[in-house]
């Protein structure tokens, strides 16, 4: 149990697009919901903490306007990257929770590359 | 601040047993976490230590000291797939996971 999907695995965008990541638990509810992202080599990077049914808490130095969240149901939470950038790049990865449990349980990532 | 030390990356000897240091000072204590996460992947759920002791999965085990700040990873009859890096991960106060840089192991035949 406690799976997490994460769409797509993989992108590669022109400079100025926009991409979402859909990030799924598969069976269970998820109240909460987190989005990481991770560089090379370093350690990984909490950008947001997501809330169905609310707004999403960024951490300090993350631009709420440019990394979109939206978690609208108990299953599913959204990033998108607005206007995406070279200094975009990065693996962006998710987490859910079970609301009775400390452990977060990660989905499989996704690598973005903007050229 | 918050901050969690481990080493940067560690070499061993496939069969061998190694253990992996992690410290930690952060506001409050939630929990302790080790994850593995092989290159290119996201990280894998190892262990969880709330409480002090060791806690024993197979051929890992996990030790917590709360007063001191401190737990150990131990993998035992290291295989070639234990290559990786292993993340400790302090849930604070705020049930928010604090990361830290990871360590890197490198298991040679």
């Amino acid at each position: 149990g406690a799976v997490v999907s994460q769409h797509p695995s993989r992108v590669i965008c022109k400079s100025g697009t926009s991409v979402k990541i859909e990030c799924r638990s598969l069976d269970f509810q998820a109240t909460t919901m987190f989005w990481y992202r991770q560089f090379p080599k370093q350690s990984l990077m909490l950008m947001a903490t997501s809330n169905e049914g609310s707004k999403a808490t960024y951490e300090q130095g993350v631009e709420k306007d440019k990394f979109l969240i939206n978690h609208a149901s108990l299953t599913l939470s959204t990033l998108t990257v607005t206007s995406a950038h070279p200094e975009d790049s990065s693996f962006y990865i998710c987490s859910a929770k079970l609301d009775r449990d400390n452990e977060q349980f990660f989905g499989p990532g996704t690598r973005l590359t903007v050229l | 601040g918050q901050n969690i030390d481990q080493p940067t990356e560690m070499t061993a000897t496939e069969g061998a047993i190694v253990q992996i240091n992690c410290t930690y000072q952060t506001s409050g204590f939630n929990g302790l976490f080790w994850y593995q996460q092989h290159a290119g992947e996201a990280p894998t759920f190892l262990s969880y230590n709330v409480l002090d002791g060791l806690e024993e999965k197979g051929r890992f085990s996990s030790f917590l000291s709360r007063s001191k700040g401190y737990s150990y990873l131990l993998l035992k009859e290291l295989q070639m797939k234990d290559s990786a890096s292993y993340l400790c991960a302090v849930m604070d106060s705020n049930y928010q996971l604090i990361w830290g840089a990871g360590t890197k192991l490198i298991i040679k035949p």
